[in-house]
């Protein structure tokens, strides 16, 4: 398995503009994941999903982020308008349901200009 | 709300000795906790976990001690070699019913290097 694979890997953008991230979580796993990294919080849970199902998105930070996952196999977290502070690392992960342990991908850096 | 805390930001040990990292959490639900390292420009990869209903699991140099009690838990890694430097992050996890899935929740990492 190729592991749990995000796009695109940087990605600098203009404040104001809408920004993208994808995800592609490891076949059969049924939880995925994402996370921003900050260097005050580490990493922070921004939105869980269960089965495709959103199921915990009180990490999310304001109402222009939203993410969403039409299926088993793919997931996008969106940041419309982008603002510099939305700048830094976001990770995307999967589990499933016999193992706890996450597996990340490699995240895409975000900067915000 | 910062339930995972790991309260040391940094931490410098030399080759050879041991490292110990901390970590406290606040919530009573987490039953499952693990650490992760992290390299510059790569994600997190899995370390070594701990069930709660133990309070210590061992794999090679890496072993993860749990206090239940006093909500803590820590990381040590004996002998420390050079390729350990790395950002270390523990994590836990429960399964909230109200949620009806698995959580895991981060602190906020401690920087670990070895010096030779």
């Amino acid at each position: 398995d190729a592991g749990v694979i995000q796009s695109p890997r940087h990605e600098v953008t203009e404040m104001g503009q809408e920004v993208t991230l994808r995800c592609k979580p490891i076949s059969g796993h049924n939880s995925l994941f994402w996370y921003r990294q900050t260097m005050m919080r580490g990493l922070e849970l921004l939105i869980y999903f269960n089965n495709n199902v959103p199921i915990d998105d009180s990490g999310m930070p304001e109402d222009r982020f939203s993410a969403k996952m039409p299926n088993a196999s793919f997931s996008t977290l969106k940041i419309q308008p982008s603002e510099p502070r939305d700048s830094a690392v976001y990770f995307c992960a999967s589990s499933s349901r016999e193992n706890t342990e996450a597996f990340f991908g490699q995240g895409t850096r975000l900067t915000v200009v | 709300d910062q339930q995972v805390k790991q309260n040391s930001p940094s931490l410098s040990v030399q080759e050879g000795r041991i490292s110990i990292l901390n970590c406290d959490y606040t919530n009573s639900m987490f039953d499952y906790f693990l650490w992760y390292k992290k390299y510059p420009a790569e994600g997190p990869t899995f370390l070594i976990s701990i069930s709660s209903i133990k309070d210590k699991n061992e794999d090679g140099r890496f072993t993860v001690f749990l206090n239940k009690s006093a909500k803590h838990l820590s990381l040590h890694i004996v002998p420390s070699q050079p390729g350990d430097s790395a950002v270390y992050f523990c994590a836990a996890s429960g399964f909230f019913i109200i949620q009806g899935a698995q959580k895991l929740v981060f602190g906020q990492g401690t920087r670990l290097t070895i010096n030779p």
